[in-house]
C-alpha cells in the first residue's frame, strides 16, 4: 500500500518569492508521481507527473519537481510566485503495476501575498 | 463536451434518503473513477471502471455505495440510506486509456450534505 504525506497544509508567500511545497511518499513498490493543482471553484487540474528517466520535471507555468528515491520526496518548487498561483496543491502516487488508482496527500494551500 | 461534467452540482440529502450523482466523463475514454473529498483532506479512491466492467470497487466505504457505467460512458455513483458521514465532495475522473501513467482528468465535483 502507498501512503502521500504533505505536511505544510498551509503556504503563505509573497509575490515573487520562491515557493516549495513538499510531498514525502511510502511505497514497496515503483511508483508514479503527480502533482495535481485546484484553483477556487474549479476542479483538479494536472500540473505535472514523474513517469521514468528525468528524475527532474517541470510545467509550462514554471513549476519544477524533482523525483528523489532515496528520500522518497517528491517537492515541488518555483522560483518566483505570482499571485495567479494561489490555489491548493495535491501530491498523488500510483503504483506502476495496474491499479490505476492515485492516492492524494492532503493537499497545501499556496496563499500568494501582494 | 470539451471536460468531465458532473451533476448535479450541489446535493443536500436528509439522513436516510437515497441519492444518484451523474459522471459524464470525455468522450471516447475508457477509464472513470470515483474519488471521495472529505472537507479539508484530499480526494480518496472509491472505485475503478474500464469501460462497463468495474475492476476495482475496493474504495467504496460501504454497500450503500454503489457504482454502474452500463455503456461504458456515462457513470452513476448511487449511494443510500445516506448518513451524516457522506457528507463529502464526490470527483469523478476519467483517462483516455487504461494504465496508471495516463492523465485523470477531473470533473468539478458534486458537494453533497447531509443533514
Amino acid at each position: 500500500a502507498q501512503s502521500v504525506t504533505q505536511l505544510d497544509s498551509q503556504v503563505p508567500v509573497f509575490e515573487e518569492a520562491p515557493v516549495e511545497l513538499r510531498c514525502n511518499y511510502s511505497s514497496s513498490v515503483s511508483v508514479y508521481l503527480f502533482w495535481y493543482v485546484q484553483y477556487p471553484n474549479q476542479g483538479l487540474q494536472l500540473l505535472l507527473k514523474y513517469l521514468s528517466g528525468s528524475t527532474l520535471v517541470e510545467s509550462i507555468n514554471g513549476f519544477e519537481a524533482e523525483f528523489n528515491k532515496s528520500q522518497t520526496s517528491f517537492h515541488l518548487r518555483k522560483p518566483s510566485v505570482h499571485i495567479s498561483d494561489t490555489a491548493e496543491y495535491f501530491c498523488a502516487v500510483s503504483d506502476t503495476s495496474g491499479t490505476y488508482k492515485y492516492i492524494f496527500g492532503t493537499g497545501t494551500r499556496l496563499k500568494v501575498l501582494a | 463536451g470539451a471536460g468531465v461534467s458532473q451533476s448535479p452540482r450541489y446535493k443536500v440529502a436528509k439522513r436516510g434518503q437515497d441519492v444518484a450523482l451523474r459522471c459524464d466523463p470525455i468522450s471516447g475514454h475508457v477509464s472513470l473513477f470515483w474519488y471521495q473529498q472529505a472537507l479539508g483532506q484530499g480526494p480518496e479512491f472509491l472505485t475503478y471502471f474500464q469501460n462497463e466492467a468495474q475492476l476495482d470497487k475496493s474504495g467504496l466505504p460501504s454497500d450503500r455505495f454503489f457504482a454502474e457505467r452500463p455503456e461504458g460512458s456515462v457513470s452513476t455513483l448511487k449511494i443510500q440510506r445516506t448518513q451524516q458521514e457522506d457528507s463529502a465532495v464526490y470527483l469523478c475522473a476519467s483517462s483516455s486509456l487504461a494504465g496508471a501513467y495516463n492523465e485523470q482528468f477531473f470533473g468539478p465535483g458534486t458537494r453533497l450534505t447531509v443533514l
